[in-house]
Order: structure tokens, then C-alpha cells, then sequence
């Protein structure tokens, strides 16, 4: 079956950049579109990147998305870093029977 | 106002059946596939299963394939979810999410539903 997978945890600090990486686990991560979401504590997710590099309107251009083939892998990188970006991250995509695959989350601690 | 509620979540013993509801407002709810997405407490998020806009295509993640049955009634713009034979590891927030068909994501999800399955 096909899975993502993300680090556990990351840390920065205000204003400096992170990267989240998402590894796919079989087959080619550009064979399907990722897409990221950020979930704040108690609330839904929201998308910050669809179609592996594309920001939905409302998302500051802070936030970036990107394939790496090589490495069978997505990224979002998050550059001038608020505390307001402190969330889950998740990255997304689909599988090859078209069923929905979510990462395991990254949390993202701004300090 | 463009929203997706969800209820129907309670307290199931193991082994019984719940059956959950998603009622869309706010926008041309048969233009759109459906999904169930959940997170268990602590946990991330897991996808349930979806449907397409007529459905004609329907999918299950394998932790729920025959024992969770979608389906979605468009002239009351409503998506279900029932869920039979009901087991521990099923406790979670269960949220409604609506996919965007072009580009393809979740573009809007409800405020979800809590299940939990205990004895």
C-alpha cells in the first residue's frame, strides 16, 4: 500500500525558514499531486498547497511546495517564519486505486 | 453561507453500528465529490473513504472496507456514512470534506463529528 511519510516534529525559529519533507513509499510521490494542510489545535484543516506547488488565494507566498523525484519526495518550506504558522502539517495524496493517502503529520513548533 | 455539518457521533459499544451525517450548504452540493477524513484523539488524519459526485465511484481504506458503507443523497444535500461492526480503533473525529474537482484537494471540511466506540 502506498504511504507517506513525514518527520514527527520540527522546530524553528520566528522568522528563519523550515523545510517538511514527505516521502513516498512505492512508485514514483509525481505520479499524483501532493497537497499540504495546516491544522491549528481544535480546529479542521486548510489547505496551504495543492497540486504540489500551488497556493490556494488567501495563502501568503511564505509558503511553497515542491517535488523531488530523486528522492521520491514532496517538501513545504515555510520562510519567515510566524509564530502563527505553529501547527500540524500534513502532506496528501493519492493512491493507485485513487483512494485518499495522508502523511502521519509534522508539528511544527515555532520558538 | 458555504458550510459542511456533520452529526450523527456518540458513545457505540464495540460491535455496533452508527450511522453519521453531513449536510452541505452554500453551494451546487452534486457538482463535487465527498470524502470522510478522520483523526483519532492524538493522532493524524486518516482517510475514511469517498465519493463521486453521482456515485459511481466509491473507495474505502482498507481499515474500513467492509464494514463502512458511503453514500450521499443529492437531492437533500447530504453525505453518510455508516458504520457497522464498530471497533475501539474507530473512536476518532470524523470530518466531512468536500473535494475540489479541478484542481483536485479538500477545499472546505466541517467541524467534525466525535465517535467513540467503548464498552
Amino acid at each position: 500500500n502506498f504511504m507517506l511519510t513525514q518527520p514527527h516534529s520540527v522546530s524553528e525559529s520566528p522568522g528563519k525558514t523550515v523545510t517538511i519533507s514527505c516521502t513516498g513509499s512505492s512508485g514514483s510521490i509525481a505520479s499524483n499531486y501532493v497537497q499540504w494542510y495546516q491544522q491549528r489545535p481544535g480546529s479542521a484543516p486548510t489547505t496551504v498547497i495543492y497540486e504540489d506547488n500551488q497556493r490556494p488565494s488567501g495563502v501568503p507566498d511564505r509558503f511553497s511546495g515542491s517535488i523531488d523525484s530523486s528522492s521520491n519526495s514532496a517538501s513545504l518550506t515555510i520562510s519567515g517564519l510566524k509564530t502563527e504558522d505553529e501547527a500540524d502539517y500534513y502532506c496528501q495524496s493519492y493512491d493507485s486505486s485513487n483512494r485518499g493517502v495522508f502523511g502521519g503529520g509534522t508539528k511544527l513548533t515555532v520558538l | 453561507e458555504v458550510q459542511l455539518v456533520e452529526s450523527g457521533g456518540g458513545l457505540v459499544q464495540p460491535g455496533r453500528s452508527l450511522r453519521l451525517s453531513c449536510a452541505a450548504s452554500g453551494f451546487t452540493f452534486d457538482d463535487y465529490a465527498m470524502h470522510w477524513v478522520r483523526q483519532a484523539p492524538g493522532k493524524g488524519l486518516e482517510w475514511v473513504s469517498g465519493i463521486s459526485w453521482n456515485s459511481g465511484s466509491i473507495g474505502y481504506a482498507d481499515s474500513v472496507k467492509g464494514r463502512f458503507t458511503i453514500s450521499r443523497d443529492n437531492a437533500k444535500n447530504s453525505l453518510y456514512l455508516q458504520m457497522n461492526s464498530l471497533r475501539a480503533e474507530d473512536t476518532a473525529l470524523y470530518y466531512c470534506a468536500k473535494e475540489r474537482s479541478n484542481p483536485r484537494y479538500f477545499d472546505l471540511w466541517g467541524r467534525g463529528t466525535l465517535v467513540t466506540v467503548s464498552s
